[in-house]
């Protein structure tokens, strides 16, 4: 059973184009919703994080959109880059798994076409 | 400092044979994860300690798999007998404390079993 569902499975975006990519969960006990970001033959890296306190946050290139009634989240990345192909990562996380609770979804690899 | 450090990189072993994946957490890290990475199912959590005590192995998918945390800066995935569906990249990853916490990953060791 996915806890957290992610779409698409893959994205192709022109350079300076906007990169779009959804998540959606149903435990409406998470409470932490990170994005993480994986190029090519690395491990995943923490990119931004949102929690349900606000609606969106914003980190350069990245934001964070977050709709708590609809249990949805959401990353746009503007001005896509060719440095900004890889794969991306949301998550969701609730205290009341214990220490571990990250949940991911099944990934979106983006390509930013130049 | 210098990150989750894993190995090997690249392991290919002919189905049957022992495995053993290695991985070293950052120092101060309280919480190690082992993942599995494939492409139908994503990251999958296999199991965790915290303080090199086992706490929740339910991601194990099967007594071929075991892993152990002798000290707080060693740990080690085994899979005896390995099998080809067993291929796949594993990651090992590290955090310090809080579950919110950023997640470090290595760089994966990525397994073939022929």
């Amino acid at each position: 059973q996915q806890q957290v569902k992610q779409s698409p499975q893959s994205l192709i975006v022109q350079k300076g184009g906007i990169s779009i990519i959804n998540c959606a969960y149903e435990n409406t006990a998470f409470d932490y919703f990170p994005w993480y970001q994986q190029f090519p033959g690395k491990g995943p890296a923490l990119l931004i994080a949102i929690r349900p306190d606000v609606s969106e946050k914003k980190e350069g290139r990245f934001t964070i959109s977050f709709n708590k009634s609809a249990k949805q989240f959401s990353l746009h990345i503007m001005d896509s880059q060719p440095g900004d192909s890889a794969t991306y990562f949301c998550a969701a996380s609730a205290q009341f798994a214990g220490a571990n609770n990250l949940f991911f979804g099944t990934g979106t690899r983006l390509t930013v076409i130049p | 400092d210098a990150g989750v450090i894993q190995s090997p990189r690249h392991e290919v072993t002919e189905m049957g044979q022992e495995v053993t994946l290695r991985c070293k957490p950052i120092s101060g890290h309280d919480y190690l994860f082992w993942y599995r990475q494939t492409m139908m199912r994503g990251l999958e959590l296999l199991i965790y300690f915290n303080n090199n005590v086992p706490i929740d192995d339910s991601g194990m998918p099967e007594d071929r798999f075991s892993a152990k945390m002798p000290n707080a800066s060693f740990s080690t995935l085994k899979i005896q007998p390995s099998e080809p569906r067993d291929s796949a990249v594993y990651f090992c990853a590290s955090r310090q404390g809080a579950r919110t916490g950023e997640l470090f990953f290595g760089e994966g060791s990525r397994l073939t079993v022929l």
